[in-house]
């Protein structure tokens, strides 16, 4: 693994189906983010963890949770799949979360919500 | 509320130079960062700024006014493959970066 890995690339859902999107990285890094990125909207965070055991919620929640077990993973869940779900989500992560260094972002997984 | 404003789309030439305009108005700063994504893939870093004045990396260069929030990313030289989004990102003060979103540059031959 070189980076930051997502799965699956892309999924078709059933609305009401509960979901998991994988994440993992390799650099060693403390924060990871998830994010959602619709057509005319910028990126929004759903989720992030500062550090592995800590979560927070970002601009866009509900819906969604998240677990940090360990420094390399950030699973996000959708519980309950709706169409309004339908998005491309991009993990990413860094160094920390304070300094100047910059998020690195995964290929990202293209969702569709039936 | 926290605002990035940023042109949609922009036309130049392949050879020239252009600038895209970022604005913002957010809860605290703590950086601004410029990203580069082309169509279907993921975001990837070009920029920070956390002081007034120009960073200069290459063909890319950065400016930032604190007291106006206002920033340009400027791309000298243009060649077809910078033909993507243009991402203008402010690190409010709880360090969540806020996204605009997107400049579209399209180069012509």
């Amino acid at each position: 693994i070189a980076g930051i890995t997502q799965a699956p690339t892309s999924q078709i859902l059933a609305a009401g189906r509960r979901m998991t999107l994988r994440c993992t990285q390799d650099m060693r890094h403390n924060a990871m983010y998830w994010y959602r990125q619709d057509l005319g909207l910028g990126l929004r965070l759903i989720h992030y963890s500062n550090t592995a055991g800590t979560t927070g919620k970002g601009e866009v929640p509900d819906g969604y949770s998240v677990s940090r077990a360990n420094t390399d993973d950030f699973p996000l869940t959708l519980a309950s799949a709706v169409p309004s779900q339908t998005s491309v989500y991009f993990c990413a992560s860094s160094i920390d979360s304070t300094s100047s260094y910059e998020q690195y972002f995964g290929p990202g997984t293209r969702l569709t919500v039936t | 509320g926290q605002n990035i404003d940023q042109p949609t789309e922009m036309t130049a030439t392949e050879g020239a130079i252009v600038q895209i305009n970022c604005t913002y108005q957010t809860s605290g700063f703590n950086g601004l960062f410029w990203y580069q994504q082309h169509a279907g893939e993921a975001p990837t870093f070009l920029s920070y700024n956390v002081l007034d004045g120009l960073e200069e990396k290459g063909r890319f260069s950065s400016f930032l006014s604190r007291s106006k929030g206002y920033s340009y990313l400027l791309l000298k030289e243009l060649q077809m493959k910078d033909s993507a989004s243009y991402l203008c990102a402010v690190r409010d003060s709880n360090y969540q970066l806020i996204w605009g979103a997107g400049t579209k540059l399209i180069i012509k031959p």
